[in-house]
């Protein structure tokens, strides 16, 4: 599965937009990108998951560009209670999810 | 709809003990995923089930763990005898079919002594 490389860490203030970007540069053909987020004490939580372009949903949106290099996670407005830690996972999804491969995530703290 | 449930949340052990996790998926799923998190590292996948087979096991650390899931529902996570190296958190997922979405419990922290 492809390695991806994201920021350690990132802080904003509540009603900001966060980007978090996530470089992936050996994906395969075959791999989608996905988004789990995950707060202190509770397991992660899928967010969002895209092949190309762009997604979006009721909580994010993801975009990639041509190449698939890279992908950038989209939280509009932000509140505190979005302060958490964000993975950033690419592998042969949803084909095979047996070995999700989490890095070490962005762990992002929201201010008021 | 009940989610992932875990239990215990919390077990402490001494070394040499043994411990067994249990998980109960999402009613449905046929997929059962085992991850855990040792301290300092990263989320790292166990093994998967589907129904009651063992789909891939190739991350089972050696053959003090065993995982279980006896009639495709619950499944339960033992570690005999217990070392100090496996004091984290497991967590359990369940997914039906493969759409790249697993619903994760809360995971069981386990801490050898």
């Amino acid at each position: 599965l492809a390695k991806t490389t994201q920021p350690i860490s990132m802080d904003s203030y509540e009603g900001q937009e966060v980007n978090i970007t996530c470089s992936h540069n050996n994906i395969a053909t075959n791999d989608y990108i996905t988004w789990y987020q995950q707060f202190p004490s509770q397991g992660p939580r899928f967010i969002i998951q895209g092949y190309k372009t762009k997604v979006t949903n009721e909580v994010a949106s993801l975009f990639i560009p041509a190449d698939r290099k890279s992908s950038t996670l989209s939280l509009p407005r932000v509140s505190l209670s979005d302060t958490a830690v964000y993975y950033c996972l690419v592998g042969d999804s949803p084909r095979n999810t047996d070995k999700l491969i989490f890095g070490t995530g962005t762990r992002l703290q929201v201010f008021p | 709809e009940a989610g992932v449930t875990q239990f215990p949340s919390h077990s402490v052990i001494e070394k040499g003990q043994t411990v067994t996790l249990r998980c109960d998926p999402i009613s449905g799923h046929d997929n059962l995923y085992w991850y855990r998190r040792v301290m300092g590292k990263e989320i790292k996948f166990l093994l998967h089930f589907v129904k009651e087979s063992k789909q891939d096991e190739s991350g089972m650390p050696n053959n003090r763990f065993l995982a279980e899931r006896t009639g495709g529902t619950y499944s339960t996570l033992k570690v005999q005898p217990a070392e100090l190296e496996d004091s984290g958190v497991y967590f359990c997922a369940s997914s039906q079919g493969f759409t790249g979405e697993l619903f994760f419990g809360e995971g069981s922290r386990l801490t050898v002594l």
